[in-house]
C-alpha cells in the first residue's frame, strides 16, 4: 500500500526552540494533508488542512503563528512549531490523501512525531 | 456535533480468544464509521469501514464490527486472537461531509498474552 513517511520520529528541544517535522508521501501525489494532535490518553485531534501550493486551513483553537504548515510539493508538507513551550509536548501525526480521492482508503497515514520539550 | 467514546483504554485476551473492543458513537445524521489500528512505529491502517451498506462490515486480519443504531454502537470483534494483533486500535466517525474530517476515540490498547 502507499507509504507516508514521518520524520522524525522523536524529538527532543529546549523551551525556546523551533522543530520542524516532515511529512512525506513517498508513492503517491498528496494534493491534501492533514496534521493531527494527540494527547496522552486523549483522540486526535485535527489541527489543520494543508493543500499543495496555498494556505494551510486551521482548526478552531488552534495558533497558526505557532504550528507552521507548509505544502511546497505535491509529496512533502512540513509543520514547524515555533518558539516550542513544554505544553506543545504531544504527538503530532499527518496524514495524506492520494490524487484527488475523497475515498477514506485513499487516505494514509504517518507513523508519528513524538515531541518532547524541556 | 459527532462524537465516538472507546470504552476501554485497555483491553487484554489470551492468544486464541475471542477479541471485543467496544466503540458508542454520537451523530446527528447517518454516519460512516472507521476502525484504524496503529501497531507501533506504523502508520494507523484502516481495519474496516461502514458507510450505510451492510450493518456487519468485515474486515483485514479476521476483524469485523457491526453497526447497531439502536445502540449507537460500533464494536470491534475477532473470534480468535492472534500476538500480532497487539497495537492501538481507534474507532473513527466522519464529521460533516467530508470523509477526511474524521473524528478519533481516545484508542484502545489490545494486549495478547501468549
Amino acid at each position: 500500500g502507499a507509504v507516508v513517511s514521518q520524520h522524525p520520529s522523536r524529538v527532543i528541544c529546549k523551551s525556546g526552540t523551533s522543530v520542524k517535522i516532515e511529512c512525506r508521501s513517498l508513492d503517491f501525489q498528496a494534493t491534501t494533508m492533514f496534521w493531527y494532535r494527540q494527547f496522552p490518553k486523549k483522540s486526535l485531534m485535527l489541527m489543520a488542512t494543508s493543500n499543495e501550493g496555498s494556505k494551510a486551513t486551521y482548526e478552531q483553537g488552534v495558533e497558526k503563528d505557532k504550528f507552521l504548515i507548509n505544502h511546497a510539493s505535491l509529496t512533502l508538507s512540513t509543520l514547524t512549531v515555533t518558539s516550542a513551550h513544554p505544553e506543545d509536548s504531544s504527538f503530532y501525526i499527518c496524514s495524506a490523501r492520494d490524487g484527488g480521492s475523497y475515498k477514506v482508503e485513499k487516505l494514509f497515514f504517518g507513523s508519528g512525531t513524538q515531541l518532547s520539550v524541556l | 456535533a459527532q462524537s465516538v467514546t472507546q470504552l476501554d483504554s485497555h483491553v487484554s485476551v489470551s492468544e486464541g480468544t475471542p477479541v471485543l473492543l467496544r466503540c458508542n458513537y454520537s451523530s446527528s445524521y447517518s454516519p460512516s464509521l472507521f476502525w484504524y489500528v496503529q501497531h507501533p512505529n506504523k502508520g494507523l491502517q484502516l481495519l474496516l469501514k461502514y458507510t450505510s451498506a451492510a450493518t456487519l462490515v468485515k474486515g483485514i486480519n479476521g476483524f469485523e464490527a457491526e453497526f447497531k443504531k439502536s445502540e449507537t454502537s460500533f464494536h470491534l470483534t475477532k473470534p480468535s486472537a492472534h500476538m500480532s494483533d497487539a497495537a492501538e486500535y481507534f474507532c473513527v466517525v466522519s464529521g460533516g461531509d467530508s470523509s477526511y474530517k474524521l473524528i478519533f476515540g481516545s484508542g484502545t490498547r489490545l494486549l495478547v498474552r501468549p
